[in-house]
């Protein structure tokens, strides 16, 4: 099952500007998580957010969470050509004992 | 170096013939995953094992088979009942429980001749 659904499917934009990702999920979480892609690549662990924590930052890196309408958000500020990549949420949900991953959003930065 | 290795990087399955995708961790991890990624898609779970000798299906279970029989490889078979299996397959593992970081391999791509 696929709770987490990213949204845009697709994103461009100029190198300098910043990306914003959101993510809606469907029941409770423990955790949320935030996964990166390269082309052709395993998946990279970016940054994990708990359930009783709004904001984290790590780096260039800044996530949201809001249980109440049951979303996230990955901001990456003053994007480089390198943040190319696919963009994933995964959740941890209670009596789940795997991930659940959505769908992602396709990034990509134009030098 | 610590890490999560797949092999072989690219596989041809012919038909009604069963292939298997390699998996081993080095980082000492309890449980280990097998995700399926379809082209522009997300992962899908395919079988998770929480501890050794141990394994349980994940959503998308059918014409796939496991083994856990040591703590660092987690092989997985595609058999010929999986109709569908060109794709690109995942195999993660992480320190615990399901809201662990995990940590993925470079991944092999199944194809079909």
């Amino acid at each position: 099952s696929q709770q987490g659904e990213e949204d845009p499917q697709a994103l461009s934009i100029q190198e300098g500007e910043n990306a914003t990702m959101n993510c809606s999920y469907k029941t409770s979480i423990n955790n949320l998580q935030w996964y990166r892609q390269n082309s052709g690549r395993g998946l990279v662990h970016l940054i994990l957010i708990r359930s009783n924590e709004r904001e984290k930052h790590s780096g260039r890196l800044r996530v949201t969470l809001d249980t109440s309408k049951k979303s996230s958000s990955l901001l990456i500020t003053a994007s480089r050509a390198a943040d190319t990549a696919s963009y994933f949420c995964a959740t941890d949900n209670p009596g789940r004992r795997a991930l659940t991953f959505g769908s992602g959003t396709r990034l990509q930065v134009q030098p | 170096d610590g890490g999560i290795t797949q092999s072989p990087k690219y596989l041809f399955r012919k038909e009604g013939q069963n292939v298997t995708l390699s998996c081993e961790q080095n980082l000492n991890h309890d449980a280990m995953y097998w995700y399926r990624q379809d082209p522009g898609q997300g992962l899908r779970l395919i079988y998770y094992s929480q501890i050794v000798n141990d394994f349980q299906k994940g959503d998308i279970a059918e014409g796939y088979s496991v083994s856990r029989e040591k703590k660092e490889s987690f092989p997985l078979t595609v058999t010929s009942a999986q109709k569908n299996p060109t794709a690109f397959y995942l195999c993660a593992s992480s320190m615990g429980g399901a809201g662990e970081t995990q940590y993925f391999g470079p991944g092999t791509r199944l194809l079909v001749l």
